[in-house]
């Protein structure tokens, strides 16, 4: 079945420290895929996406995603988080439409 | 450039009244056009999409509707709210013929059903 996983639901990571954001994907191709991000009560933003070529993709805010075809994954990764990038996280896979996964919220501590 | 309005931006309802939840976007033509719902702590849930107007497709059965009277307008409706109504309405576009690209999506409102 197609789906869109983000194994973690709360990461906690100290100001300063560097982040990683787990996706993991099932599709029967490659599908499009896109990190947002969502702070409290506001809509989605578009971090990144990914639809071919170079795999390490860069996004706004010092965020970057590697896709891996091997392991089906898009993980989101900043080196250094920042208080403001406290938030939800959304993997998108879009294949015949577009699917969300459930989402990881991310603390920071200062 | 293009945006998308969203309103009211909250709104409390008891229990049975009806709802009505505007979406529009500026900038931008012909669209498609998405409903998703958020509940608390949860992921987004597709509720409708349009490709064109009057064209709605449904993605889960359940107490809403939606209508796209307009090109660049899409309103969420229901005739007697429930308690499980109750979350955050998102909106969003993307260009015509591209279901699985990019979205672009309003602020959002905030609904609470007494």
């Amino acid at each position: 079945a197609q789906s869109v996983t983000q194994p973690d639901i709360h990461i906690t990571v100290s100001e300063g420290a560097s982040l990683e954001l787990r996706c993991n994907y099932s599709y029967g191709a490659t599908p499009y895929l896109f990190w947002y991000v969502q702070s409290p009560g506001q809509g989605l933003q578009l971090l990144l996406k990914y639809f071919s070529g170079d795999t390490l993709v860069q996004g706004i805010k010092g965020f970057e995603a590697e896709f891996k075809r091997s392991q089906s994954s898009f993980n989101l990764r900043k080196p250094s988080v920042h208080w403001s990038d406290a938030a939800e996280y959304f993997c998108a896979v879009g294949f015949n439409d577009m699917r969300f996964g459930a989402g990881t919220r991310l603390t920071v501590k200062p | 450039s293009q945006t998308i309005h969203q309103w009211p931006a909250t709104l409390v309802q008891p229990v049975g009244s009806p709802l009505s939840l505007e979406c529009t976007v500026e900038g931008t033509s012909n669209p498609n056009l998405y409903w998703y719902r958020q509940a608390a702590g949860r992921g987004l849930q597709l509720l409708f999409y349009s490709v064109g107007i009057g064209q709605i497709s449904s993605e889960v059965p359940q107490n809403l509707s939606a209508s796209r009277p307009q090109d660049r307008q899409f309103i969420l409706s229901s005739k007697k709210l429930l308690l499980s109504d109750s979350g955050f309405y998102l909106c969003a576009w993307s260009v015509l013929g591209a279901l699985r690209d990019e979205q672009f999506f309003g602020p959002g409102t905030r609904l609470t059903v007494l």
